[in-house]
C-alpha cells in the first residue's frame, strides 16, 4: 500500500495568512493526487485533483503543486471559511489512501 | 443537483450485521463508479470499497475483505454496503462517493451515516 504523510498535523494561522500543507507519498504516484477540505460534521469536499487542477467552484486562492512523491497545497490568503481539516489522497493504485489530515485553526 | 444520501446506519452489537444504502440523484448513476469511504470518530479517512458501473469490478480494503459486500442497483439509482461480522473497529461514519471519470477522485460525497458497533 502507498502511505501518505501530511505535515504539519496542525497549523494556527490568521485571516490573510499564506498557508502551505505538504503531502509525501511512500512511492511515486506521478500526479495522481487530490486534496479535500472537511469541516466539522460535514463530508469532505474535493478542492484539487491531478495534483494541480482546481475543481469547479473552488476559489482560486487554493492551489496545488508537485509530482512523484512530494506535493503541496497552498492557500494564498486564508479566509474565515477556510478553517477546516485538509486531506491528501493518492489515486495511483488501490487501495486508495489518504493522509492523516492537517487541521487549520484560528490563531 | 448531484446528490448522494446515505441511510441504514445505527447501533449494532459485535458480530452483527447492517446494510447501508446510498440514494443517488441529479446524475446518470449507471455511468459512474462508486465507493464507500469511512471515518472513525475523530480520525482520518479510510477507503473501504469500490464498484464499477456494471458491478463486474469490485475491490475492498483488506480491513473489510470477506466481511463487507458492495453492490448497486442501477435501476434504483442506489448503492449498497452489506456489513457482516462487525467489530468495534468498524465504528465510523460511512460516506458514499462518486468517482470523477478523469481520475480516481471522489466527488461528491454523501453526508454520511454513523455505524456504531457496541454491546
Amino acid at each position: 500500500d502507498i502511505q501518505m504523510t501530511q505535515s504539519p498535523s496542525s497549523v494556527s494561522a490568521s485571516v490573510g495568512d499564506r498557508v502551505t500543507i505538504t503531502c509525501r507519498a511512500s512511492h511515486g504516484i506521478s500526479s495522481w493526487l487530490a486534496w479535500y477540505q472537511q469541516k466539522p460534521g460535514k463530508a469532505p469536499k474535493l478542492l484539487i485533483y491531478a495534483a494541480s487542477s482546481l475543481q469547479s467552484g473552488v476559489p482560486s486562492r487554493f492551489s496545488g503543486s508537485g509530482s512523484g512523491t512530494d506535493f503541496t497545497l497552498t492557500i494564498s490568503s486564508l479566509q474565515p471559511e477556510d478553517f477546516a481539516t485538509y486531506y491528501c489522497q493518492q489515486a495511483n493504485s488501490l487501495p486508495w489512501t489518504f493522509g492523516q489530515g492537517t487541521k487549520v485553526a484560528i490563531k | 443537483q448531484v446528490q448522494l444520501v446515505e441511510s441504514g446506519g445505527g447501533l449494532v452489537k459485535p458480530g452483527g450485521s447492517l446494510r447501508l444504502s446510498c440514494a443517488a440523484s441529479g446524475f446518470t448513476f449507471s455511468d459512474y463508479y462508486m465507493n464507500w469511504i469511512r471515518q472513525a470518530p475523530g480520525k482520518g479517512l479510510e477507503w473501504v470499497s469500490y464498484i464499477s458501473t456494471s458491478g463486474d469490478s469490485i475491490y475492498y480494503a483488506d480491513s473489510v475483505k470477506g466481511r463487507f459486500t458492495i453492490s448497486r442497483d442501477n435501476a434504483k439509482n442506489s448503492l449498497y454496503l452489506q456489513m457482516n461480522s462487525l467489530t468495534a473497529a468498524d465504528t465510523a461514519v460511512y460516506f458514499c462517493a462518486r468517482i470523477i471519470p478523469s481520475g480516481n477522485w471522489f466527488d461528491p460525497w454523501g453526508q454520511g451515516t454513523l455505524v456504531t458497533v457496541s454491546s
